[in-house]
């Protein structure tokens, strides 16, 4: 299993665009890097997922360098409703696939 | 499409007593999980399960139990409630693929006192 690695904490102010980088050094092969934003009193829930290069959705972009050690999860234009943890997740597919979340970032979006 | 139910949402037990959290699903996902999450801190993985009859310790199983009788539901059972489990717990479930998101369950908020 791929270890993940994410600053703790950020902060940010509304309007600003983040980047939250999260270290994944062991990665192997078949290996989707895959974030989620958790709301306080909420379960996680999925924002983006990706292989390589660059992904984007409606709320997010996904940037995975060549070796593929580290990603970044960006979010254009944060708002207060922004303020949340953000987990970054390895996953591969297979028989057993025990799935431990690290301790996530927090972003505080500030007016 | 109900995605992943847990049921209750809040209990209080009193230490010694046992519940069993409910959890199910209607996605058809071979894959669930069980986590705990503390106060400000992050999600912590308590049993999981590849598949109806089968599971497996997380990284902190003790004073948890859990079955899978079926690929729908995946039951967490506490036998002898401590302090220690005062917690919020989420079930989550996915398909076995690298690329399957997880989908959570709301929550369930433990207080043993």
């Amino acid at each position: 299993l791929a270890k993940t690695t994410q600053p703790i904490s950020m902060d940010s102010y509304e309007g600003q665009e983040v980047n939250i980088t999260c270290s994944h050094n062991n990665i192997a092969t078949n290996d989707y890097i895959t974030w989620y934003q958790q709301f306080p009193s909420q379960g996680p829930r999925f924002i983006i997922q990706g292989y390589k290069t660059k992904v984007t959705n409606e709320v997010a972009s996904l940037f995975i360098p060549a070796d593929r050690k580290s990603s970044t999860l960006s979010l254009p234009r944060v708002s207060l409703s922004d303020t949340a943890v953000y987990y970054c997740l390895v996953t591969s597919s297979g028989s057993a696939r025990q799935l431990t979340f690290g301790s996530g970032t927090q972003l505080t979006v500030l007016p | 499409n109900a995605g992943v139910t847990q049921t209750p949402k809040f209990r209080i037990l009193k230490i010694g007593q046992s519940m069993t959290l409910q959890c199910t699903q209607d996605m058809n996902h071979n894959y669930m999980y069980w986590y705990r999450q503390d106060p400000g801190m992050g999600l912590k993985l308590i049993y999981y399960s590849v598949g109806a009859g089968i599971t497996d310790k997380g990284e902190v199983p003790n004073g948890y139990n859990v079955s899978r009788s079926t690929t729908e539901d995946f039951p967490l059972r506490l036998e002898l409630a401590a302090p220690s489990q005062t917690s919020v717990y989420f079930c989550a479930s996915t398909r076995d693929r690298a690329n399957s998101p997880l989908h959570f369950g709301n929550g369930t908020r433990l207080t043993v006192t």
